[in-house]
């Protein structure tokens, strides 16, 4: 059964570090999203892409933010800057119609 | 405003009894959708069910919804201490037409063999 797969599965980071994570979508998925989990708190939305442009972000979705889909299997998200604060998991997902399925998940941990 | 609030947070039972984990929710949604997430691990798809039905199966997993009180609920029956996880609710984002999840808080659920 295809499956949204994502790497590195750890990340350690110094503060005010770049960091890249990585998504493989499922092939024929049009909609794409980064969700991240803070320990201990809610699954946040962070932004949605498709057509090849992010559709909507959110708040937390700032400039040290970004995505990118350098070719037709990937779909990346970047920050430029990390802060202690963007510790988490961080979760792609994507989705033709109806559900959202989702990849494993990177754990970042900035240090 | 808070969207998509399971109760209760936490759960315990004993293998092969039912578990009910019930979902609110604040405003007007096309579908809803619950997950499992294992400790640490990601999120599984379990179940998608949309504004105009209102109880669905698979496998062991029963969803209803009521569109009226803005709720849902999760029943798994004959639990396994497998199905021990995190249960989240998630429904597309209250402020745009778009697809976006907003999740809850989840039901803790501990099945003790």
């Amino acid at each position: 059964e295809p499956e949204v797969t994502q790497t590195p599965s750890h990340q350690v980071t110094q503060m005010g570090q770049e960091v890249i994570l990585r998504c493989v979508p499922i092939s024929n998925h049009l909609y794409f999203y980064w969700y991240r989990q803070i320990l201990g708190q809610k699954v946040e939305f962070l932004v949605s892409f498709y057509n090849n442009e992010i559709s909507e972000k959110s708040e937390i979705f700032d400039d040290q933010f970004s995505v990118e889909r350098p070719d037709g299997s990937n779909f990346t998200l970047k920050i430029r800057s990390t802060k202690l604060e963007d510790s988490a998991m961080y979760f792609c997902a994507s989705r033709l119609t109806g559900e959202q399925f989702f990849g494993p998940g990177t754990r970042l941990t900035v240090l | 405003s808070q969207q998509g609030e399971e109760d209760p947070q936490a759960l315990s039972i004993q293998e092969g009894e039912n578990a009910t984990m019930n979902c609110s929710y604040k405003t007007s949604i096309n579908n809803l959708q619950w997950y499992r997430q294992n400790s640490g691990r990601g999120l599984v798809h379990l179940i998608l069910i949309r504004s105009n039905e209102r109880e669905k199966h698979s496998g062991r997993l029963r969803v209803t919804l009521d569109t009226s009180k803005k709720s849902s609920s999760l029943l798994i029956t004959a639990s396994r201490a497998a199905d021990t996880a995190s249960y989240f609710c998630a429904t597309p984002r209250e402020d745009t037409g778009r697809r976006a999840l907003t999740f809850g808080s989840g039901t803790r659920l501990q099945v003790q063999p």
